[in-house]
């Protein structure tokens, strides 16, 4: 089983609706979380980052992080066609600085 | 807001030569990583430095590579020979003290795209 799993979609949305992308994991060991969004071509950009279970906010963005399930989500709120990227799902072991990242849900906002 | 920023943007290069990938960490940090993603792939760990020195390197980091800080602020990836599958976008990241498994967040660069003919 892989470490990190992610669907890569495409995922197509309209304008202004609720985006939920989410990541499943193996490694009991993963304490943060993080999401990141990338651009084509470009470095990938931190959006959200979590430590173990619970919920965090930031504008229209709200990651969440279930750990008794293994599973982490991003939701973005009214979303917007600048909103379209690849996002990746990122967990670091506590025992060492290596993020293991998802492979990325494309994402596209239709105007 | 700081940046890590990378040279070259986008290098081309034989198979066989020898490539430098430059990186200029945020100032203040003192963890940095180089990762890669090949085309369609997952952005994949390749090292971490600290304090002059490899703290952790993955399975893909093998002798083929190295990287040095060869002053306060540079921080550069070397591939002694390279191959065709060495074509990847190769990222330079860079947290605060401690690191990442510490709760810093890490800030990648923009990358820097390497194809090898």
């Amino acid at each position: 089983q892989k470490e990190v799993e992610q669907d890569p979609g495409p995922l197509s949305v309209p304008e202004g609706a609720i985006v939920s992308l989410n990541c499943t994991y193996s490694n009991s060991a993963f304490q943060y979380f993080m999401w990141y969004r990338q651009y084509s071509r470009k470095g990938p950009e931190l959006l959200m980052y979590t430590y173990s279970s619970g919920n965090k906010e930031d504008g229209r963005f709200t990651a969440q992080v279930d750990k008794s399930s293994k599973y982490i989500s991003l939701f973005i709120r009214d979303s917007q066609p600048s909103d379209s990227a690849t996002y990746l799902c990122a967990m670091i072991d506590y025992r060492d600085d290596k993020i293991i990242f998802g492979k990325g849900t494309r994402l596209h906002i239709l105007p | 807001e700081p940046e890590v920023t990378q040279t070259p943007s986008h290098q081309v290069t034989q198979m066989g030569q020898e490539v430098i990938l430059r990186c200029v960490p945020i100032s203040n940090h003192l963890y940095f990583y180089w990762y890669r993603q090949i085309l369609g792939q997952k952005v994949e760990f390749l090292v971490s430095f600290y304090n002059n020195e490899i703290s952790e390197k993955s399975e893909i980091f093998d002798d083929q590579f190295s990287v040095e800080r060869p002053d306060g602020s540079n921080f550069t990836l070397k591939i002694r020979s390279t191959k065709l599958e060495d074509s990847a976008m190769y990222f330079c990241a860079s947290s605060g003290q401690p690191g990442p498994s510490s709760g810093n967040t890490i800030y990648f660069g923009e990358g820097s795209w390497l194809t090898v003919v």
